[in-house]
């Protein structure tokens, strides 16, 4: 089974700052893959950011990195220089080779950036 | 199309009444899966097909879930008796290979049962 923890239900953060929002997660497949969406309120997943659990180095996309910590099960989506655009709600998932090509998701984190 | 479209984006349904929710894929996507968001919540699977043939519907909370996708394009989520439980944010995905990762989510039917 699979198992993904968000622990933030809701941040603020200044405009043009930087913020860390914190996924965990749990599986026992060897080969994974951990996703960050985002969800504005329009209700459409936006992709964000892809890490494979073999990857070497930890992704970047533009403004956003994910910190990929294998040995501590953590993925955290790091934004670079907040907008307001950024505000929507921001959820973490993963999928596994042997538990099927669905998605887990974590319940998310409400990101609400202050101008 | 150049995303995946659902229809309706909206309903109201009378508890007890059925219901049929529309996905539209994007051409030529592989996979499609259904997942039901509760307020506040995060995506719960619900199925998920590869071309017409549904592989998994290990996520569908009771036999009055039921899904198709007849020629493996359009899929089709049905509710039968409909319950206030059922409320939620329908969602579709749809990929173009069966490993691959880049999900295409589209926005949504929002069920309400009154």
């Amino acid at each position: 089974a699979q198992k993904i923890t968000q622990t933030q239900p809701g941040m603020f953060v200044q405009e043009k700052e930087a913020v860390t929002l914190d996924c965990t997660y749990d599986t026992s497949d060897p080969s994974y893959g951990l996703f960050w969406y985002k969800q504005p309120s329009s209700g459409e997943m936006i992709f964000l950011i892809y890490q494979g659990s073999y990857d070497q180095q930890n992704a970047t996309e533009g403004r956003y990195s994910l910190n990929f910590q294998k040995a501590r099960k953590s993925a955290n989506l790091v934004i670079s220089a907040s907008q307001l655009g950024d505000s929507a709600m921001y959820f973490c998932a993963m999928r596994g080779v042997r538990a099927g090509n669905m998605l887990t998701f974590g319940g998310g984190t409400r990101l609400m950036v202050k101008p | 199309g150049a995303g995946v479209s659902q229809s309706p984006r909206y309903k109201v349904a009378k508890r007890g009444q059925d219901v049929a929710l529309r996905c539209d894929p994007i051409s030529g996507h592989v996979s499609l899966f259904w997942y039901q968001q509760a307020l506040g919540q995060g995506p719960e699977f619900l199925t998920y097909f590869q071309n017409e043939a549904q592989l998994d519907k290990s996520g569908l909370p009771s036999d009055r879930f039921f899904a198709e996708r007849p020629e493996g394009s359009v899929s089709t989520l049905k509710i039968q008796r409909t319950q206030q439980e059922d409320s939620a944010v329908y969602l579709c995905a749809s990929t173009r290979s069966v490993q691959g990762y880049g999900y295409t989510f589209g926005s949504g039917t929002r069920l309400t049962v009154v």
